[in-house]
């Protein structure tokens, strides 16, 4: 059975990084063609894809928050991490990790999600 | 903006079909075959309901289809029922992201 879960800072202030972590189990990052990625939803708003890596540490950025995002993995721990740097209010949101399935692009387990405000 | 268009609601009546759309463009929806669809209820996270197009994901009924059309893709439920009620993302893998969502539908089951 496969479950993640988000973990991190409830409230940051502006300018601030945004240090998450994704913990995992059930599955190998190891594994070919496996993913972790980050996805977010401001209140009352979209999903917004944020950043994926494979499990052969190949990374990819949504191409508007690229400058400001890193996605790390630790495989032994399994866990994956995304840092976002220079946070503003716009960036409130539920910030949501996902495993990707092998040979496609969709996520089929999600975590349930952490709610990041970011305010003064 | 989302790049993926999705009417912003939907409804129906318990036991009838709906469908709703997502359109995109060459560069998404209509020149891949990766458009997922997901299922979101308040307050939880979203489910995936339909991966590459038309695959439904197991346990998940089969009164919800996917499709394609050119650029546009749609998510098809018949046999409507009350627990349906939620709001509904597309996804598509794009040239450019790779991965975008669209705005999200809301159904509701009158």
């Amino acid at each position: 059975q496969i479950t993640l879960k988000e973990s991190g800072p409830t409230l940051v202030k502006p300018t601030q990084t945004l240090t998450l972590t994704c913990t995992f189990s059930g599955f190998s990052l190891s594994t070919s063609g496996v993913g972790v990625g980050w996805i977010r939803q401001p209140p009352g708003k979209a999903l917004e894809w944020l950043a994926l890596i494979y499990w052969n540490d190949d990374k990819r950025y949504s191409p508007s928050l690229k400058s400001r995002l890193t996605i790390t993995k630790d495989t032994s721990k399994n866990q994956v991490v995304l840092t976002m740097t220079n946070m503003d209010p716009v960036d409130t949101a539920t910030y949501y990790c996902a495993h990707k399935v092998a040979g496609t692009i969709a996520f089929d387990i999600w975590g349930q999600g952490t709610m990041v405000t970011v305010s003064s | 903006q989302s790049a993926l268009t999705q009417p912003a609601s939907v409804s129906g009546s318990p036991g009838q079909s709906i469908t709703i759309s997502c359109t995109g463009t060459s560069s998404d929806v209509g020149g891949y075959n990766y458009v997922s669809w997901y299922q979101q209820h308040p307050g939880k996270a979203p489910k995936l309901m339909i991966y590459d197009v038309s695959n439904r994901p197991s346990g998940v009924s089969n009164r919800f289809s996917g499709s394609k059309s050119g650029n546009t893709a749609s998510l098809t439920i018949s046999g409507l029922q009350a627990e349906d009620e939620a709001d509904y993302y597309c996804s598509s893998y794009t040239s450019s992201s790779p991965w975008v969502f669209g705005g999200g539908t809301k159904l509701t089951v009158l």
